[in-house]
């Protein structure tokens, strides 16, 4: 099983200010990775794809970076909206998730 | 595309319970699909996984043997069975499409239900 641990595990943040989520993984996935937002209370949403792939309606501010082992999610400049926890899963073998980063607005 | 799951609910230790994920506005039939779950303030685990046709399943290891997924394509409906339940089964389930193209089976979940919540109690 490929595990993913993701940091940090929470993260309070100032509106407007930068936000980076790491996620590393326990060998190499290429570029099988994919990011997703989970608001209180609403099911995952799709945020980006293969690492640095963008989805449609995402707004962006969310990119992505990162190939084999180490990727990261940032967000540039970030709204009172994207509170919410945020999940790496992999895709090369079976499916794993990241345990999740939480981050609050200050 | 959207997706619907039903039948949570309250089950006791050691009974059986079948949830269920009725998907519309896309062609069912050519996405395999995903079953996680998200126990209380805990993250995602991802349970199965079923290829378009429903002529492959796949499992996560600790569930193999006690969980069964299936689909019915005439019904654009997906399966999570689940026997044998314990207190630590106890989650919302979600179904997802998975994006890859047919045949395939493990892309991105481009597409996630609202979930339907399991409660394993006595």
């Amino acid at each position: 099983e490929i595990v993913l641990t993701q940091s940090p595990d929470f993260q309070s943040v100032t509106p407007k200010e930068k936000v980076t989520i790491t996620c590393r993984a326990s060998q190499s996935i290429g570029s099988s990775l994919h990011w997703y937002q989970q608001k209180p209370g609403q099911s995952p949403r799709l945020l980006i794809k293969y690492a640095s792939q963008t989805i449609s309606g995402v707004p962006s501010r969310f990119s992505g970076s990162g190939s084999g082992t180490d990727f990261t999610l940032t967000i540039n400049g970030l709204e009172a909206e994207d509170a919410a926890a945020y999940y790496c899963h992999q895709s090369t073998s079976f499916p794993t998730f990241g345990g999740g980063t939480k981050v609050e607005i200050k | 595309g959207l997706l619907v799951e039903s039948g949570g609910g309250v089950v006791q230790p050691g009974r059986s319970l079948t949830v269920s994920c009725v998907a519309s506005e896309f062609t069912f039939k050519i996405y395999a699909m995903h079953w996680v779950r998200q126990a209380p303030g805990k993250g995602l685990e991802w349970v199965a996984a079923v290829s378009y046709d429903g002529t492959k399943d796949y499992y996560t290891e600790s569930l193999k043997g006690r969980f069964t997924i299936s689909r019915d394509n005439s019904k654009n409906t997906l399966y999570l069975q689940m026997n044998s339940l314990t207190v630590d089964d106890t989650a919302m389930y979600y179904c997802a499409r998975d994006a890859a193209l047919v045949p395939g089976w493990n892309s991105d979940f481009d597409i996630w239900g609202q979930g339907t919540f399991v409660t394993v109690s006595s």
